[in-house]
């Protein structure tokens, strides 16, 4: 099972900044990366595909990179509504596995 | 636009079977292009994948972690599909969660809103 390790575990920024937040493999997963956000007692969004493809609906706030092992959520600018926790899964191998998550919080 | 909505009992003791129903809405779950699938988190947890299938019922795959407990199974007459997790433990108590996978990438691009089952005597 490949094991994805996300950084940092909580991320502090203030409005208007940007955010990055990191998400590694163990092994190669190649561009099979999608990024997911989460708030309180909801149920994830979809927003980044293909390591850097976005879904339907999302702003282009929301960027995605990397290949391999290394991938990297950046929301430019954030809004109040960008603070949440967001997940990496690949889809490279099977069982798809999701990284333990990243907390953006509000500075 | 579709919908999906789970249900099930929110409680389930140790040992027994827990069940679970998803109900697509607002979209032909037969017309193919899409997987079902059952992905649960625990309380202040990541995500796990328990496994997905094909509407035909003709393509299905469990996480190996679960699969000799787990069942899916499909009813398109009724535009569902549904999950058998067996003699469960209380580290089965989590949201569960149905959702749509899309075929061009193994990716959830529609989310049930999550049940939460408590696996407690």
């Amino acid at each position: 099972e490949i094991v994805m390790t996300q950084s940092p575990a909580t991320l502090t920024v203030s409005p208007g900044e940007r955010a990055t937040l990191s998400c590694r493999g163990s092994q190669s997963v190649s561009s099979n990366l999608a990024w997911y956000q989460q708030k309180p007692g909801r149920a994830p969004r979809l927003l980044i595909y293909g390591a850097s493809s976005r879904a339907t609906g999302i702003s282009v706030r929301f960027s995605g990179s990397g290949s391999g092992t290394e991938f990297t959520l950046t929301i430019s600018s954030l809004q109040s509504e960008d603070f949440a926790v967001y997940f990496c899964q690949q889809y490279n191998n099977w069982p798809y596995t999701f990284g333990q998550g990243t907390k953006l919080e509000i500075k | 636009q579709v919908q999906l909505q789970e249900s099930g009992p929110g409680l389930v003791k140790p040992s027994q079977t827990l069940s679970l129903t998803c109900t697509v809405s607002g979209d032909s779950f037969s017309s193919g292009g899409y997987y079902w699938s059952w992905i649960r988190q625990h309380p202040g947890q990541g995500l796990e994948w328990l496994g997905y299938t094909y509407y035909s019922g003709s393509s299905t795959h469990y996480n190996p972690s679960l699969k000799s407990r787990l069942t899916m199974s499909v009813d398109t007459s009724r535009n569902q599909f549904s999950l058998r997790l067996r003699s469960v433990t209380a580290a089965d108590t989590a949201v569960y969660y149905c959702a749509r996978v899309m075929f061009i990438a193994a990716v959830v691009d529609v989310w049930g809103q999550g049940t939460t089952v408590t696996v407690s005597s």
